[in-house]
């Protein structure tokens, strides 16, 4: 397993389409994060898996994203109707976290640069 | 509001010397914290942690030092590489049965020959 891996790389999309993106964590990691990162700005948390259970989901994200996990395998970061305020570096990170023993540091992927025209 | 602050844009430092990165932060909460360290076109890696419980980490070259009177972390690379030069992000955790993290903006560190 080389790490966390993403696709695609960059997604250049005109404003109204919709955009998917993937995530595949290290195969035995249990929790999957998204994060999202626009120029200057540090990381900002987005969304938590747990699993296939989505556990929380931050302010940030608007009822026009959408994340899931199904099987608790690969995720996906789905924007429905992009905006251009939606340019931005879309980050997946993973971890095993196991009951009593607490979790480990965070893997990041190489994330998705999306740029809404 | 910032929970997680980095003051510092940027840094440069000579190669041999010894960088010093900066991080403060507000939430009382936070317990557990991490550096990254991100070059261009790659997502961030991890670099060190410490908690709460302690003040000090060391790995290698690395070190983290903790106040948590002052609210204040910083890290330590001696001796500074050229390699190292990246951006360096401060960020933290609360113990809430996981671990969102919460990142500063990041300081960028150049290292000269």
């Amino acid at each position: 397993d080389t790490g966390v891996s993403q696709d695609p790389r960059h997604k250049i999309t005109k404003r109204g389409q919709n955009v998917t993106f993937r995530c595949d964590p290290i195969s035995e990691h249990n929790r999957l994060y998204w994060y999202r990162q626009t120029l200057g700005q540090g990381p900002e948390f987005l969304t938590y898996f747990q699993n296939e259970a989505q556990l929380e989901k931050s302010r940030l994200l608007s009822d026009r994203f959408s994340a899931e996990r199904p099987k608790g395998s690969f995720s996906t970061l789905e924007i429905q109707r992009t905006e251009q305020g939606d340019s931005a570096m879309y980050l997946c990170a993973s971890s095993l976290a196991v009951w009593g023993a607490g979790e480990s540091e965070q893997y990041f992927g190489p994330g998705t640069r999306l740029t809404v025209t | 509001d910032q929970q997680v602050k980095q003051n510092s844009p940027s840094l440069s430092v000579q190669e041999g010397r010894i960088s010093i990165l900066n991080c403060d932060y507000t939430n009382s909460m936070f317990d557990y914290f991490l550096w990254y360290k991100k070059y261009p076109a790659e997502g961030p890696t991890f670099l060190i942690s410490i908690s709460s419980i302690k003040d000090k980490n060391e790995d290698g070259r690395f070190t983290v030092f903790l106040n948590k009177s002052a609210k204040h972390l910083s890290l330590h690379i001696v001796p500074s590489q050229p390699g190292d030069s990246a951006v360096y992000f401060c960020a933290a955790s609360a113990s809430s049965g996981y671990s969102t993290l919460t990142f500063g903006k990041g300081t960028m560190l150049l290292v000269s020959p």
